[in-house]
């Protein structure tokens, strides 16, 4: 089966610019998840969907972080306005309700200059 | 609310010398543990789990972990040390006790692996 695909894999931008990513789980998978890996860290859970609802947002800087699972397929995880403090890499991961095992894409590295 | 210390950012050992990664959890609740690799520019990939069952887990690529209730531990470990070994490792602890964070990671700092010829 096709695994977790994120894109854009690379971005750079300057900070107070907005930014974009996207997520296409794996087919059947319903849950859905963002998390944010800063260098040197373990990666920290941004947000989680089931099907097109939030389970948790709590970590997530509302301020200036947005998520959508619209049709409870693919996300976007936006950005705006970045600061030097997001530079990190973005994961995607998916499971489904049956299984206990998460699923991550390769990941966007973002670099905010 | 639960919690992972993986002892040591940085492990270095011969080809062929036993792999010793140390993880400890807090949890309130019965936990689900689990050891991540990533290599360089990828994603993370699982390498074994433990979910209740027996408390030794093998994994993939001759990992294997044992889950230690009263030491709170679930350290990683290989006999053998290969060089396609080398990358950083994260433990993890999730919760499966219903609630909102149902399946929720929380991941330690991770261990940046070594290999030497």
């Amino acid at each position: 089966e096709a695994g977790v695909a994120q894109s854009p894999r690379y971005k750079i931008i300057e900070k107070r610019q907005s930014v974009a990513f996207w997520c296409n789980p794996i087919s059947g998978h319903a849950t859905l998840y963002w998390y944010q890996q800063i260098l040197g860290q373990g990666p920290k859970l941004l947000i989680q969907f089931q099907n097109n609802g939030v389970v948790d947002d709590s970590q997530l800087p509302k301020d200036r972080f947005s998520a959508e699972r619209l049709k409870g397929v693919d996300s976007t995880l936006k950005i705006q306005p970045a600061k030097l403090e997001d530079s990190a890499v973005y994961l995607c991961a998916s499971r489904t309700i049956r299984r206990d095992i998460q699923y991550f894409g390769a990941g966007t590295r973002l670099s905010v200059l | 609310a639960q919690s992972v210390t993986q002892l040591g950012s940085h492990v270095s050992v011969s080809e062929g010398a036993l792999v010793l990664l140390r993880c400890n959890y807090s949890s309130s609740v019965p936990p689900y543990l689990f050891w991540y690799v990533q290599y360089p520019n990828q994603g993370l990939q699982l390498l074994l789990k433990y979910t209740s069952a027996a408390t030794l887990v093998k994994g993939i690529n001759g990992f294997e972990a044992e889950f230690k209730k009263s030491e709170t531990s679930f350290h990683l470990t290989k006999p053998s040390a290969h060089m396609s070994d080398a990358a950083e490792y994260f433990c993890a602890v999730s919760v499966h006790a219903g609630g909102t964070s149902y399946g929720k990671l929380t991941f330690g700092q991770g261990t940046i692996l070594t290999v030497h010829p």
